[in-house]
């Protein structure tokens, strides 16, 4: 079974508004996440590593008031994307840093 | 700053065809390569990881072989199945900077036919 449980799977939102995202680690602590995007027919692109009970860290280019990361507890890092446009449309998905991925969510801005 | 590149980008063959992915890096320093298959709207599965010390890996119908010198790796998959079909990507994790970071390709999508 997944040891890492992204969600959602996909989500559609209208322009404006914010979506977050989750990343829960199943019977393991994960001290650090990291968040790739994957435009389509591209490859996955780091955005940023955040590590549980302190700051993270954004990749450059990537707008940390607009992508919020918050990593409260050992188990559960959330990627928030504020504001959504249709250009914020894409994959997301999370690693940590054993190597397990989550499902990814597959994000629609109208 | 690392590149990696793969190619084709798209591939598409009928069912029984041995292939080969091909995977190259700009910088040799690398601590492994890993390759995944990723499945359309889904994560990532990862199939084979070299660590930079060997020279190849197999798993079933799979292997895949690192040459760090040359920059380059393969992915070889035998007797190829329709089930087969998807994108599959390889990524570097470096020395420099965050031994834990990947950077990947942009993919191969493979497509087995019937």
């Amino acid at each position: 079974g997944a040891v890492v449980s992204q969600h959602p799977s996909w989500v559609i939102c209208k322009s404006g508004t914010s979506v977050k995202i989750e990343c829960r680690s199943l019977d393991f602590q994960a001290t650090t996440m990291f968040w790739y995007r994957q435009f389509p027919k591209q490859s996955l692109m780091l955005m940023a590593t955040s590590n549980e009970g302190s700051k993270a860290t954004y990749e450059q280019g990537v707008e940390k008031d607009k992508f919020l990361i918050n990593h409260a507890s050992l188990t559960l890092s959330t990627l928030t994307v504020t504001s959504a446009h249709p250009e914020d449309s894409s994959f997301y998905i999370c690693r940590t840093e054993g190597g397990f991925f989550g499902q990814g969510t597959r994000l629609t801005v109208v | 700053k690392q590149e990696v590149t793969q190619i084709p980008a798209a591939l598409s063959v009928p069912e029984g065809e041995n292939l080969v992915l091909n995977c190259s890096f700009t910088d040799s320093a690398i601590y492994n390569l890993q390759w995944f298959r990723q499945d359309p709207g889904k994560g990532l599965t990862s199939l084979l990881l070299i660590q930079s010390s060997q020279r190849e890996q197999t798993s079933g119908r799979l292997n895949a072989s690192l040459d760090k010198s040359s920059g380059r790796s393969t992915l070889y998959i035998a007797a190829s199945q329709p089930g087969d079909s998807a994108t599959y990507l390889c990524a570097v994790i470096d020395f420099g900077g965050s031994a834990r970071q990947l950077t990947f390709g942009s993919g191969t999508q493979l497509t087995v036919l019937p």
